[in-house]
């Protein structure tokens, strides 16, 4: 899960192996949303991006899961690679907000 | 194609002094923004400009002012920079505020 403090959540997968990063956001009315990934040095990246009339949108390996009930929103990896390896953050967009609020993220680092 | 550039990438300096952190993108979106990311704080918005000619206050813009110049340019000023500003700040834009945003590349500043 999410917390707020000095160090990051971190997930450790080996190479090869799914990743499942999980993120709990904060409003019921948000209608969009995004994941990032931000590399050591550089700006957050789009990954995937879904739509609150939808649970689920795939890419290419990658799966965004959308649980509204729960207000919950996971990005799956399949076959994580030494590249993946990155901090990965969630984005909700709040109806009538003029941005986007974003979580704290979670470091995923991939073993070899 | 460059995207979301600014500048500088880095900069060092001392309490009280002023600066003026440049962004600009070349994909003609109508919205910018500016972020700043601590340790474990995730990404926070400073300013934000919806469109050309407007401009409106984040989550944490005391310290900051903002000048969106032109559709393509949006400047960060530190008027009397203070070490609580140390931190590594991000310029984004996107097509508009229900769009996913495009990120520089970073600035990292440290007041000492």
């Amino acid at each position: 899960g999410e917390s707020v403090g000095l160090h990051l959540p971190t997930l450790s997968v080996q190479e090869g192996d799914n990743s499942i990063i999980n993120c709990a956001y904060s409003n019921s009315a948000s209608d969009y949303f995004i994941w990032y990934k931000q590399e050591s040095g550089k700006g957050p990246q789009f990954i995937i991006d879904i739509r609150s009339n939808m649970d689920k949108r795939q890419g290419q390996r990658v799966t965004v899961l959308l649980n509204k009930t729960v207000k919950h929103l996971s990005l799956q990896i399949a076959a994580t690679q030494p590249g993946d390896s990155a901090v990965y953050f969630c984005a909700e967009n709040i109806p009538y907000g003029q941005n986007f609020v974003f979580g704290p993220g979670t470091r995923l680092s991939v073993l070899p | 194609n460059a995207g979301v550039t600014q500048t500088p990438k880095f900069q060092v300096l001392k309490t009280g002094q002023s600066m003026t952190l440049q962004c600009a993108q070349d994909m003609n979106h109508n919205s910018m923004y500016w972020y700043r990311q601590d340790p474990g704080m995730g990404l926070r918005l400073i300013y934000y400009s919806a469109s050309e000619g407007t401009t409106d206050k984040g989550e944490v813009p005391n310290g900051y002012n903002v000048s969106r110049l032109n559709k393509r340019e949006f400047s960060l000023r530190l008027e009397s920079a203070a070490p609580s500003q140390t931190s590594v700040y991000f310029c984004a834009s996107s097509v508009d505020d229900n769009y996913g945003y495009t990120f520089g590349s970073g600035t990292r500043l440290t007041v000492v």
